[in-house]
């Protein structure tokens, strides 16, 4: 079945360090791919996607390509700050119709320190 | 973004009561709504897809008995954890789908179950 591999945490970086979170997938057929963030005491929020090969996802100075030769999809910011610590989920989905499930990987946990 | 919300936020019970926990999109109708359990340092595990007018349905090795799930109105599923034990005490998370938004799933902030 399908399955998003993701890196253990906990993550613990000083402000302004380069962040990279590694991100696996399997999965047969072209998923579409997300990198969700839950800040702490609240909702999974979606941070960025990509819906096909090479597409590169951004928002909010994050960013994730779409590898499918490496079945990758690695979350990266150039210098993080300390409103960036929360857990970061990957996942994919499948199908269209009534079939819009999500895949999460176990997600990794982001400290940043000022 | 849509907003979903869940009530109650955390729950206590005892063992072999019932538990009904429900999830709101206040800003869009729903026409599926997910049901998630989260284990402490574990993936989001989907429990069941909700469809409003019709049964849910369960992923493979999830009760349907024990986790009766509703969708009653196109902002509203309830998943009732029935004849709770320690072992369903668990971190419960919903979403609903805004066919409105490419489909985008908005995540509810989640209820915290503790069954003694």
């Amino acid at each position: 079945g399908d399955s998003v591999t993701q890196m253990e945490g906990p993550v613990t970086l000083s402000e302004e360090a380069f962040l990279t979170i590694n991100c696996t997938y399997t999965a047969t057929g072209y998923p579409s791919l997300f990198w969700y963030v839950q800040y702490p005491g609240e909702g999974l929020q979606l941070l960025l996607k990509a819906t096909k090969a090479d597409d590169k996802g951004s928002n909010k100075g994050f960013e994730a390509t779409y590898r499918k030769e490496t079945t990758s999809f690695h979350l990266e910011k150039g210098s993080v700050q300390v409103s960036d610590s929360a857990v970061y989920f990957c996942a994919l989905r499948k199908g269209g119709g009534s079939n819009y499930k999500l895949t999460f990987g176990k997600g990794t946990l982001l400290t940043v320190n000022p | 973004g849509a907003v979903v919300s869940q009530h109650p936020s955390w729950v206590i019970c005892k063992s072999g009561t019932s538990v009904k926990i429900e999830c709101r999109s206040l800003d869009f109708q729903a026409t599926t709504m997910f049901w998630y359990r989260q284990f402490p340092k574990q993936s989001l595990m989907l429990m069941a897809t909700s469809n409003e007018g019709s049964k849910a349905t369960y992923e493979q090795g999830v009760e349907k008995d024990k986790f009766l799930i509703n969708h009653a109105s196109l902002t509203l599923s309830t998943l009732t954890v029935t004849s709770a034990h320690p072992e369903d005490s668990s971190f419960y998370i919903c979403s609903a789908r805004d066919q409105g938004q490419n489909d985008e799933q908005f995540f509810g902030p989640g209820t915290r179950l503790t069954v003694l």
